[in-house]
């Protein structure tokens, strides 16, 4: 099945660092998702992408959808404490009769040292 | 707008019971998902429907069941309860298009003991 490798798995940074990461798959997507999911909460959405190119910003917030399709990236400028959280990329794929399910990386933990 | 409603929001079952959860999709969407989240396999498809049909499976035995009514509402159950069924369960709704964007509810926190 398709699987997204999302890197790094967790990050200590300090308040006012850039932040980014990345995902990649071994299958092509039509659309990558960006979500931040905060304890005990579900993933809220932060970025959508649908075009291979395709570059997006949300404030301090920036992604790309990759050439190929079958990568994304996530950048943070400025960070701030409420940017902990974990973040998560998402592919969404279309086969058959139907959208497919969204795959989801593993997360980024990302912790802001004071 | 409203955003996707999940009930109950915290439940706690015994091994061998059966559990229903519900969600109510945003207005207008008629695209219901369900996703099971847990520490070690992290966020993993469940199912989905779109006009009470469903649409697409993941990789999940026949305890795991679904259905979705007129009004888009969708109700997620689970038979013979395993203890590795505690799980956050999440349900996402989307709009119609391949362009719009999928949007999750707060989620249902199921403990199994």
């Amino acid at each position: 099945g398709q699987q997204l490798n999302q890197s790094p798995q967790s990050m200590f940074i300090q308040e006012g660092e850039d932040v980014s990461m990345n995902c990649t798959s071994s299958s092509i997507f039509n659309t990558w998702l960006w979500y931040k999911q905060d304890p005990g909460e579900g993933p809220v959405l932060l970025i959508a992408l649908y075009k291979a190119g395709e570059l997006t910003s949300n404030g301090r917030l920036t992604a790309q959808f990759g050439i190929t399709r079958k990568d994304s990236f996530l950048n943070i400028s400025a960070s701030i404490p409420s940017d902990v959280g974990i973040y998560f990329c998402a592919g969404h794929g279309y086969s058959g009769g139907g959208a497919d399910g969204l795959t989801f990386g593993k997360g980024t933990h990302l912790i802001i040292q004071p | 707008k409203a955003g996707v409603t999940q009930t109950p929001r915290y439940l706690i079952k015994t091994r061998g019971q059966q559990v229903t959860l519900s969600c109510s999709p945003i207005s207008g969407h008629r695209s219901v998902s369900w996703y099971q989240q847990t520490p070690g396999q992290g966020l993993q498809f469940l199912f989905e429907y779109f006009s009470e049909t469903q649409r697409n499976k993941g990789n999940f035995p026949g305890r795991f069941s679904g259905r979705q009514f007129s009004n888009s509402r969708s109700e997620m159950n689970v038979s013979t309860l395993e203890l590795g069924d505690s799980a956050l369960y999440l349900c996402a709704s989307t709009g119609q298009g391949a362009g719009n964007t999928i949007y999750f509810g707060e989620g249902s926190w199921l403990t199994v003991v």
